[in-house]
């Protein structure tokens, strides 16, 4: 079955401080995953995609087959990277997602 | 943001009532999408729909149902409203062959 998982509800880092936002999961073909990400009172949205390879305001994120995870990683926290952020896994034209991470930075 | 609007942005109910929430949609996308939003587990898919008429179940369909009768509105009717179905519903679309989706801006429901 398909699954995501992201072990961490809460991350609390300091500005300036790294960041990784963990994300595992479990899938029988190729995955496709992605990360999206909720700002305070905006639409969920895609932030980026492992097809892609970018990196969105900072973050990148590596598909790793051998440890089945994709991780999200920036180095550099800023105050307006606090957001809840999904893990999500594509399956055919529906999504997978994980349980979110609620991500603060503090000042 | 994508054109999707949802409707009503918040509501409360009772226990036992029937609830029907409305997701309308500009952009002519193919795929529609109801999800749940509840802490701990994220976002769950509850139903879909691939085209006019045309759905199918997600995760956690039981309890709800859905229509499409035009392809740009997609309604979830809660039959009978549980205090367990309290959540915040999230509608979405996408394209054949786009990844990505674009989600609405939510529907806060109370069941009392």
């Amino acid at each position: 079955a398909q699954r995501v998982t992201q072990p961490e509800k809460l991350l609390s880092v300091f500005k300036g401080a790294p960041v990784e936002l963990k994300c595992n999961y479990s899938y029988s073909g190729s995955p496709e995953l992605f990360w999206y990400v909720q700002y305070s009172r905006q639409r969920l949205q895609l932030l980026l995609r492992h097809i892609s390879r970018e990196s969105i305001k900072g973050f990148t994120a590596d598909l790793n087959k051998g440890e089945t995870s994709f991780h999200l990683k920036k180095p550099f926290a800023q105050e307006e990277d606090s957001a809840m952020y999904y893990c999500a896994l594509r399956n055919a034209q529906k999504l997978v997602f994980g349980q979110g991470t609620r991500l603060t930075i503090n000042p | 943001d994508a054109g999707i609007t949802q409707s009503p942005r918040h509501k409360v109910t009772e226990t036992g009532t029937p609830v029907t929430l409305r997701c309308h949609q500009t952009e002519n996308h193919r795929y529609m999408y109801w999800y749940r939003q509840d802490p701990g587990h994220g976002l769950r898919l509850i139903h879909y729909s691939y085209g006019v008429k045309d759905t199918d179940k997600g995760e956690v369909s039981d309890g709800y149902s859905v229509s499409r009768s035009k392809t740009e509105d997609f309604l979830l009717t809660l039959e009978s409203a549980t205090s367990s179905q309290t959540s915040v519903y999230f509608c979405a679309i996408s394209e054949w062959g786009q990844e990505t989706q674009y989600f609405g801006p939510g529907t806060r429901l109370l069941v009392l």
